[in-house]
Order: C-alpha cells, then sequence, then structure tokens
C-alpha cells in the first residue's frame, strides 16, 4: 500500500523558513516525482511544483506564486521529498500536500503564516 | 497557463438522482502523439485530501464505482455521478496535467437536494 505523510507545518511568523517533508512507503521512490499541492483555508487547489525523478535527472519547476522562495529536494535513499520554504508571507497559509504521479496524496499538513 | 473553469460552482441534486459537472479548458489538453487528454478529476470531502475518480479524462481509476464517469476531449469536458448516494456530498475539481504550472478548476460543491 502506498504512503505519503507530510509533516513540519505549524504557525510560523511572516519572513521566517520552514521545512515541510513528505515521508514515503509503498512505492519504489526514486522512480517517481512528486508534485506538491496547496489549498489555502476554504479555498481551491494550487500547485506548488515538482521534483522529478533520477530517471529526469531530479529536475525542479516552480510555480510563479512561490518561485525564489521555495526549494524542492529529496532523498531518494530514505523515500522522502522536502519542500523548504522560504521568507514565508501570510498568503503561503494553506494546507500543503504532496503527491505522487496524480494517484497518491498525503492527508496533508497545515501552515499558518501569522504574526 | 492553462486555464480551468467549471461549472456549476454548486449543484443540489436529489437521491439517485444525476449529477452532471462540466469543466472547460483554455486550450486543448489532448496530446496528439498517444491521443490522451491530460484531464483528471478528483473528489474532496470534507477535511479529508483530494482523491482521484477519473484519468486521461475517462478512466475509472480502482476501487471508484462505477456510477462515476468522465468524458470529453480536447477543451470540454464532463464528469457524471449517474445515481448520487449520500457519500458522494463533497467538492469536485477537474485538473489538467497535460503542462506545467499543473491548473485545477475552482471546484463544484455538490449536495443533497
Amino acid at each position: 500500500e502506498v504512503q505519503l505523510v507530510e509533516s513540519g507545518g505549524g504557525l510560523i511568523q511572516p519572513g521566517r523558513s520552514l521545512r515541510l517533508s513528505c515521508t514515503t512507503s509503498g512505492v519504489t521512490f526514486g522512480d517517481y516525482g512528486v508534485s506538491w499541492v496547496r489549498q489555502a483555508p476554504g479555498k481551491g487547489l494550487e500547485w506548488v511544483g515538482l521534483i522529478r525523478g533520477k530517471a529526469y535527472g531530479g529536475t525542479t519547476e516552480y510555480a510563479a506564486s512561490v518561485k525564489g522562495r521555495f526549494t524542492f529536494s529529496r532523498d531518494d535513499s530514505k523515500s522522502i521529498a522536502y519542500l523548504q520554504m522560504n521568507s514565508l508571507k501570510i498568503e503561503d497559509t494553506a494546507v500543503y500536500y504532496c503527491t505522487i504521479q496524480i494517484d497518491y496524496w498525503g492527508q496533508g499538513t497545515l501552515v499558518t503564516v501569522s504574526s | 497557463d492553462i486555464v480551468m473553469t467549471q461549472s456549476p460552482d454548486s449543484l443540489a441534486v436529489s437521491l439517485g438522482e444525476r449529477a452532471t459537472i462540466n469543466c472547460k479548458s483554455s486550450q486543448s489538453v489532448l496530446y496528439i502523439s498517444n491521443n490522451k487528454n491530460y484531464l483528471a478529476w478528483y473528489q474532496q470531502r470534507p477535511g479529508q485530501p483530494p482523491r482521484l475518480l477519473i484519468y486521461w479524462a475517462s478512466t475509472r481509476e480502482s476501487g471508484v464505482p462505477d456510477r462515476f464517469s468522465g468524458s470529453g476531449s480536447e477543451t470540454d469536458f464532463t464528469l457524471t455521478i449517474s445515481s448520487l448516494q449520500a457519500e458522494d456530498v463533497a467538492v469536485y475539481f477537474c485538473q489538467q496535467y497535460y503542462n506545467t504550472p499543473w491548473t485545477f478548476g475552482q471546484g463544484t460543491k455538490v449536495e443533497i437536494k
């Protein structure tokens, strides 16, 4: 059974940094890209970006709203993907989901940016 | 970016009746080389992550009841729930994965009349 578990969310002040983790099991992690999608409270879904698998060189793509502030990385030996979020803004407040392909989603972790 | 527009924003349907949700993309999401539409449908119940229902516009994900079906091609797509059940109350999203940035429709809230 494929499982994805996000962690690392919490309350953080504007301008600060936070790192989210996406721990996976039940899948050959290195073969797959990992996407991040967020959902602001009561709002729709917004794609944050993705990091591709090793076959595609682990390349990354970012939504315009986070480019230059957010960074994806992965540790294939641990089957974990990371989302480093810097210079956080109030509008980054959301539940952050990691996904593999479009099939598998974690339960999400809430990031609240507030002073 | 490809803009995805769903209609209606919400609908109320009686139990056992048909629910139809439309999704329109601002450009074609049909990849000519493999003749596949890069269009997915998700269901999201309150407090839950999105659940994939349909991919390639019309392929039902494993475990999804057959009352859910997807149709359409290029820019116009439909999700149909043939006989609404109480557990189908949720918000439904379409998504294109034809190119990045992946984009989602704004969501359609389905309720019981």
